[in-house]
């Protein structure tokens, strides 16, 4: 009865690699989002899509790329992955975007991604 | 730019006592704050909130206290159990920016027997 389902759960891969990671929630929320932990532990946000529409797209390198196909995933495509990429990459959903009835929808996460590039 | 700060990065207490945890902020424009807890190798969990227009917000063991003047809030754990040993995170997010939520770095929290 997973809520948030992200795999893998670990990704180890080279440079240059092109790299997916799924994200399914079963909870019927609207609302998706990736965000990334890097090393410093700093969660931030990535992206966030509500019902298929991207609203939230920070200044993140267009080697990454979300595809939502439905209301229930949300995937993270990397192209040419760096060193830098490195990370925990956590998926999260709620029922609204934050800013509609944001007090009564908090995130539910995954158990995140941790992405090795070597 | 850091705008949630959770300065201790760590936290030790013994089982039955009060846990503390600090967060300061620096954007006036948040008005909603959240703590959330992590255990290894899981995502975090929601645990309470607090809206500025509030100083308090209890939810059985967990009281989150919110010093808008100060720009500060901590979250109280009475009594501390060994099942709260975790990273706590705190969170905001405000006015046209309320989609995003701004984490700290965290505070792991161990309680010990």
């Amino acid at each position: 009865d997973t809520a948030v389902s992200q795999t893998p759960k670990y990704l180890v891969t080279q440079m240059g690699n092109d790299k997916s990671i799924k994200c399914e929630q079963n909870l019927g929320h609207d609302t998706m989002y990736w965000y990334k932990q890097d090393s410093k532990k700093f969660l931030k946000i990535m992206f966030s899509y509500n019902n298929k529409e991207l609203i939230i797209n920070e200044t993140v390198p267009n080697r990454f790329s979300p595809k939502s196909p439905d209301k229930a995933h949300l995937n993270l495509h990397i192209n040419s992955l760096e060193l830098g990429d490195s990370a925990v990459y956590f998926c999260a959903s709620s029922q609204d975007p934050l800013d509609r009835g944001r007090y009564n929808s908090p995130l539910h996460f995954g158990n995140g991604t941790r992405l090795t590039v070597t | 730019d850091q705008q949630v700060k959770q300065n201790s990065p760590s936290l030790s207490v013994q089982e039955g006592r009060i846990s503390i945890l600090n967060c300061d902020y620096t954007n006036s424009m948040f008005d909603y704050f959240l703590w959330y807890k992590k255990y290894p190798a899981e995502g975090p969990t929601f645990l309470i909130s607090i809206s500025s227009i509030k100083d308090k917000n209890e939810d059985g063991r967990f009281t989150v206290f919110l010093n808008k003047s100060a720009k500060h809030l901590s979250l109280h754990i009475v009594p501390s159990q060994p099942g709260d040993s975790a990273v706590y995170f705190c969170a905001a997010s405000g006015i046209g920016t309320a989609s995003k939520l701004t984490f700290g770095t965290g505070t792991r929290l161990q309680v010990t027997l």
